[in-house]
């Protein structure tokens, strides 16, 4: 089974920072299946990035997301106080979902 | 809009079954397959299942055999019943929308605590 690893477990910045999030998997994976959520507290997960880069609906363009193989990355380029939440990664292995621990963005 | 409205938290001592529902309403319901997520309190997130438009599910190896999800498709709702509780499945269940081979959930449901206690 794969194993999605996301750093780093808690990333503290400023309002206006490039937030850079990490999402490496156990082997290679299709970026196809590779999927980006964002979690406010109290909230439901939102969908962000789908098939590695594509944005989701509404997702301003300040986030993005790249990466091919074992290595996904997800880019917020100027951060806005909205955006400190919990990120997740999510792949698809072997007829199963599955998520990595998240990534946790908190105001510096 | 597309939207998931699922039922109310729900209290259960260990060994029983809990079902819960979501109802989906924006969409033809038949086109897109739904699935289960759950999170722990403090945790992350944890797929459960699918059910497939047609009918068909498919559970996550660790729920094999204690969990099944069923569908009305006269009221646009599914359901998840979990059974042989323990303590350990207290979390928010989570329902969530996915067209077929799109490997994304979109939207996801308001989510249901279900909470195992004696």
């Amino acid at each position: 089974e794969i194993v999605l690893t996301q750093s780093p477990g808690t990333l503290s910045l400023s309002p206006g920072e490039r937030a850079t999030l990490s999402c490496r998997a156990s082997q290679s994976v299709s970026s196809r299946y590779l999927v980006w959520y964002q979690q406010k507290p109290g909230q439901a997960p939102r969908l962000l990035i789908y098939a590695a880069s594509s944005r989701a609906t509404g997702i301003p363009d300040r986030f993005s997301g790249s990466g091919s193989g074992t290595d996904f990355t997800l880019t917020i380029s100027r951060l806005e106080p909205e955006d400190f939440a919990v990120y997740y990664c999510q792949q698809y292995d072997n007829l199963e979902y599955i998520f990595g621990q998240g990534t946790k963005l908190e105001i510096k | 809009q597309v939207q998931l409205v699922q039922s109310g938290a729900e209290v259960k001592k260990p060994g029983a079954s809990v079902k819960v529902s979501c109802r989906a309403s924006g969409y033809t319901f038949t086109n897109y397959q739904m699935h289960w997520v759950r999170q722990a309190p403090g945790q992350g997130l944890q797929w459960v299942g699918i059910i497939r438009p047609g009918g068909v599910t498919q559970y996550a190896q660790r729920f094999q055999g204690r969990v099944t999800m069923t569908r009305d498709t006269s009221t646009s709702t599914v359901y998840m019943e979990l059974r042989s509780l323990t303590s350990e499945d207290t979390a928010i269940y989570y329902c969530a929308r996915e067209m077929d081979l799109d490997y994304w959930f979109d939207p996801w449901g308001q989510g249901t605590l279900v909470t195992v206690s004696s």
